[in-house]
């Protein structure tokens, strides 16, 4: 099975800061790997497809990059509809996700 | 708008059944593969069963083969799930999910399962 870290588990920030999310894998994914948003109590929300893709409706301020095994989702600036949960999630072989990266107000 | 809702979640002792239902609206539904994924506090978020278009294709994770069943009913643009031998650790708020090409574009709202022991 593959293994997806995510880190930090935590990340305190502020209204405007640019802000890194890294996602590991376990072996190589090629560039099959997803980000979600979660809010509390609402289900995961598509954000990026196919390591760097933009789902339709979301902010240009959220970006993703890599292939392989290492991926990063990135927020230019920090917006206070953006503090929520993040999962990244490949599914180069079946579908594993990480463990989720809390962004929480600084 | 497409729209995902769950139903059919509940309490249910250990050793029981439940079947969820899923009613998509708004969208082909028989065009597109569905997924059934499940959420806990203690194990995040994982991938329960698979169905293809056509339901002639169906994966199961290793925590729930042999007791869980996916199904669809394209004629109803509806998603089921049976589970049967119910364990504590299948207590969850399941997702009903739309699967394109492998990524998951629609989620359901969620429904509750509670497995007591």
């Amino acid at each position: 099975d593959i293994q997806m870290t995510q880190s930090p588990s935590t990340l305190s920030a502020s209204v405007g800061d640019r802000v890194t999310i890294t996602c590991r894998a376990s072996q190589s994914i090629n560039r099959g790997l997803a980000w979600y948003q979660q809010k509390p109590g609402k289900a995961p929300k598509l954000l990026i497809y196919k390591a760097s893709s933009l789902e339709s409706g979301v902010p240009s301020r959220f970006s993703g990059s890599g292939s392989g095994t290492e991926f990063t989702l990135t927020i230019s600036s920090l917006q206070p509809d953006d503090f929520a949960t993040y999962y990244c999630q490949q599914y180069n072989t079946y579908w594993t996700f990480g463990q989720g990266t809390k962004v929480e107000i600084k | 708008e497409v729209q995902l809702v769950e139903s059919g979640g509940g309490l249910v002792q250990s050793g029981g059944s439940l079947r969820l239902s899923c009613a998509a609206s708004d969208f082909t539904f028989s065009n597109y593969e569905m997924i059934w994924v499940r959420q806990t506090p203690g194990k995040g978020l994982e991938w329960v069963s698979y169905i293809s278009g056509g339901g002639e294709t169906r994966y199961y994770a290793d925590s729930v083969k042999g007791r869980f069943t996916v199904s669809r009913d394209n004629a109803k643009n509806s998603l089921y799930l049976q589970m049967d031998s119910l364990r504590a650790e299948d207590t969850a708020v399941y997702y009903c999910v739309r699967d394109r090409t492998n990524y998951f574009d629609y989620w359901g709202q969620g429904t509750q399962v509670t497995v007591s022991s």
